[in-house]
Formats: structure tokens, sequence, C-alpha cells
């Protein structure tokens, strides 16, 4: 079972690179997420998606970017990297419906911006 | 004021200890309510919801105290297999889940 797939693992960029973190789950889920976690600050959404075509911003969408053109992908965008984007980036997904229900996480891409 | 409160610990305790953690949060509004389990450098995993009423899953209890805004989470007979860092995590929305992450409580349970 495939379930979250995150890719790439990790990656290392210099200042000012541009990159796509990719994530795509085979779960037929409507809903989409990513979080950043870094030490002590908890995870943070960045952006989400309800659905195919709909996208909107959490709680630390500054310098990225996302888009959800099918049910399967959501991929988020550095459009340009800075030091504080250093971070362990979680993707997640979870069926529609009312808000008690599970998330599942992808494994995370480990990120370093140098 | 942090929306989700917990002690970073981290909890020390030896095989077949009962340990419990505690976890606040401030959006008076919550809809729902969990505990994550995350092992070191690994995705977060859904331990056990929360519902009002407490709820048991195996040697796991979990209590939810909407007047005080009080979570918790009771282990039984710790297993070495139980160490990881326990998240507590709150819904603040009634549709899409908007989740709210505590930083985390680390348990390390040793022989």
């Amino acid at each position: 079972n495939a379930g979250v797939t995150q890719t790439p693992k990790f990656q290392v960029l210099k200042t000012g690179q541009s990159m796509t973190l990719q994530c795509a789950q085979d779960m037929n889920h409507e809903y989409m997420s990513w979080y950043r976690q870094d030490p002590g600050m908890g995870l943070r959404l960045i952006h989400y998606s309800v659905g195919a075509g709909i996208t909107d911003q959490g709680e630390v969408p500054n310098g990225y970017n996302v888009s959800r053109s099918t049910t399967e992908d959501f991929p988020l965008r550095l459009l340009s990297a800075a030091p504080s984007q250093t971070s362990v980036y979680f993707c997640a997904s979870s069926t529609q419906g009312y808000s008690n229900q599970p998330q599942h996480f992808g494994d995370g891409t480990r990120l370093s911006i140098l | 004021r942090k929306e989700v409160e917990q002690d970073p610990g981290p909890f020390n305790v030896p095989e077949g200890a009962t340990v419990a953690f505690n976890c606040t949060y401030s959006n008076s509004a919550s809809q729902s309510f969990f505990w994550y389990r995350q092992d070191c450098r690994k995705e977060p995993k859904l331990l056990m919801s929360v519902y009002s009423s407490g709820n048991e899953d195996g040697r796991f209890t979990a209590q939810l105290n909407r007047a005080s805004q009080y979570i918790s989470l009771l282990i039984r007979d710790s297993k070495l297999s139980d160490s990881a860092t326990y998240l507590c995590v709150v819904n603040v929305d009634t549709g899409f889940q908007k989740l709210v992450f505590g930083t985390g409580t680390r348990l390390l349970v040793s022989p």
C-alpha cells in the first residue's frame, strides 16, 4: 500500500534556487495539505486543498505555492529558497467529511537551504 | 500563548510503568481532538481520537475536559516500543481539518 508518497526524501538547495516537493496519494482522498516541522514549533500548516482545483493558505504560506490539478497530486513549490525554509516538510491527506477524520502523512522531505 | 501546549519532557519511565501526558488548548471553539505518535525522524501517525466521554484503546486512555480545555493521555504497562514523541492535536475548524499541533511530549521507556 503506497498511501502518501513524497519525493525527494532529502534535498539541499542554495539560497535563491527554486524547487518543487512532490506529493501523491492513492487513496482517493479529497483533502490534502502541506506542513512544515521545525524544532520547538510543532507542525505548522502551509497550504491545503479540499479538492482538485481548490487550494487555500494555511498558517505559514509565504514563500510557497501549491496547485491541485488532480485528486492524486499536490506539489509544493518554493519560489526562491531562503535559509528560513530549512525544515522537514510533510504532506498529508484525509477523506472528505467532518473534522474527525485521521490524517495520513507521507515520510517527509528534509530540506536544507544554504 | 501557544494554541496547544504540552510539556516537552522527556518522561523517563521503566517498562511496566504508567505514565500520563497532559495538553491544554486555547481555542474554546475547537471541534475535535487527537493524539498522534511520532517516532524519531518519522512521520506522525494517528494514535487515537479523543472523545468527550473519554475513550480507551488497549493500554491507552484519552480524556477530554472541555470546560478546562484540557486533554490527557494515559499509557499503562509501558513497553519499550512506546518510546516516541506524543503529539496533542486539535482541529479548530468545523469542516476542513485545520489541525493545530502541539510541540510534543517525548517518552523514553527503559528496560
